[in-house]
């Protein structure tokens, strides 16, 4: 059945440092992707999304793209905060069948 | 104007007993979900309801059964609830006739079986 791969954490970094996480999918079909994120003590919020293949979700700083030939949909951001540590959860979703990646726990320090 | 609603959001209870999780959504969804977050905080989808009728269901125990009264809300109801039922469950909702199918989660409903 259809999968999320992403890299496992913790990752810990300083503030305005670069980050990457990766994720990677395996699916039948034509999938959409997401990467959710989840704040102490909260939900899941979505962060981006991805319908297509080359298609690039961003928001809040946070990039991803689509990319069919390595199945990977990584996240990126130039320069983190204090304030975006939380978990972050790659998901790809065909008509309503969700599938989460393991989550990424992201320490940011000042 | 909360999109996903859970009640309640804490529940502490004893081995053995039954409980419900309440859910409702005011976004106008068709289709509503429930998942587990274990200690790990991996998530796993349990049960999916496309205009009140069951699409999903994984393989959960028979313990667990989901009710919508109607595309607004999905209920999940526990029996003789384990120790192992200890986890956080949320609610979610999307539009599978739209143009993607981004789903939007409720706020969690931590459960603790002592």
């Amino acid at each position: 059945g259809d999968s999320v791969t992403q890299m496992e954490g913790p990752v810990t970094l300083s503030e305005e440092a670069f980050l990457t996480i990766n994720c990677t999918y395996t699916a039948t079909g034509y999938p959409s992707l997401f990467w959710y994120v989840q704040y102490p003590g909260e939900g899941l919020q979505l962060l981006l999304k991805a319908t297509k293949a080359d298609d690039k979700g961003s928001n809040k700083g946070f990039e991803a793209t689509y990319r069919k030939e390595t199945t990977s949909f990584h996240l990126e951001k130039g320069s983190v905060q204090v304030s975006d540590s939380a978990v972050y959860f790659c998901a790809l979703s065909d008509r309503g069948d969700m599938r989460f990646g393991a989550g990424t726990r992201l320490t940011v320090k000042p | 104007d909360t999109a996903v609603s859970q009640t309640p959001k804490y529940l502490v209870t004893q081995m053995g007993n039954d409980k419900s999780i309440k859910c409702e959504q005011n976004l106008g969804h068709d289709t509503m979900y429930w998942y587990k977050q274990d200690s790990k905080k991996f998530l796993k989808i349990m049960f999916s309801y496309n205009n009140k009728e069951l699409i999903i269901n994984e393989t959960v125990p028979n313990r667990f059964s989901p009710k919508s009264p109607d595309k607004a809300h999905l209920n999940l109801h526990i029996n003789s609830l384990e120790l192992g039922d200890s986890a956080v469950y949320f609610c979610a909702s999307s539009l599978l006739t739209g143009d993607t199918d981004t789903q939007y989660f409720g706020p969690g409903t931590r459960l603790t079986v002592l």
